[in-house]
């Protein structure tokens, strides 16, 4: 099993639309859960963190599930400008150095 | 602040030859890495940093060195390139690099590079 699974999509909506993107992950050490957005040929930028209990941010609500290990993003009253790569990252505890690693990536493409 | 910067953005070599990919960031960050990305692959941790003079190897470190001597910079270079290193090369970093470190991880703009 990978360690990250990530739905590579791609997910086309229209515009307004409220969408939601899962990651799973096989180590249940992880403790630290990070959503970050890619745009074409540019660099990943953190979009949101994801806290035990699950956090908004403005049109943006993370969750994490433990017990079946996956985080979710929703996405709600999607904007052209949404439309990037959604890379699930996870953090595990062990070592002496952070350890993250990247989901492939979530496609999103919002349509006019 | 300028963040991270990369040199150079686009790079062609030829096998066998070697080449060394700049990282500067001016933040002040404990934590420097360097990541490969390909097509339908998550970002793939080459080496990492965790202060000036101490480096260790991530997930694909074979035919990269890497080098701190300064908390500034992070060249990553390459040895002999070869086509399976042609690939689009993130550095990043992040004010700490412990285990528990939540900070974000600040990006380059990313290094083409294409081997023929």
């Amino acid at each position: 099993r990978k360690e990250v699974e990530q739905d590579p999509g791609p997910f086309n909506v229209p515009e307004g639309a409220t969408v939601a993107f899962n990651c799973t992950y096989s180590n249940s050490a992880s403790q630290s859960f990070f959503w970050y957005r890619q745009d074409c040929r540019k660099e990943p930028k953190l979009l949101m963190s994801v806290y035990s209990s699950g956090n908004e941010d403005g049109r943006f609500t993370a969750q994490l599930n433990r017990a079946s290990q996956y985080i979710s993003l929703l996405i709600r009253d999607s904007k052209l400008s949404d439309s990037a790569t959604y890379l699930c990252v996870f953090q595990g505890a062990s070592g002496s150095a952070r350890q993250l690693t990247f989901g492939s990536g979530t496609q999103l493409t919002v349509l006019p | 602040n300028a963040g991270v910067t990369q040199t150079p953005k686009f790079q062609v070599l030829k096998t066998g030859q070697s080449m060394t990919l700049q990282c500067a960031q001016d933040m002040n960050h404990e934590y420097m890495s360097w990541y490969r990305q390909d097509p339908g692959m998550g970002l793939r941790l080459i080496h990492y940093s965790v202060g000036a003079g101490i480096t260790d190897q991530g997930e694909v470190p074979n035919g990269y060195n890497v080098s701190r001597s300064t908390t500034e910079d992070f060249p990553l270079r390459l040895l002999s390139a070869a086509p399976s290193q042609t690939s689009v090369y993130f550095c990043a970093s992040s004010y700490g690099g412990g285990p528990t470190d939540n900070s974000p991880l600040h990006f380059g703009n990313g290094t083409r590079l294409t081997v023929t």
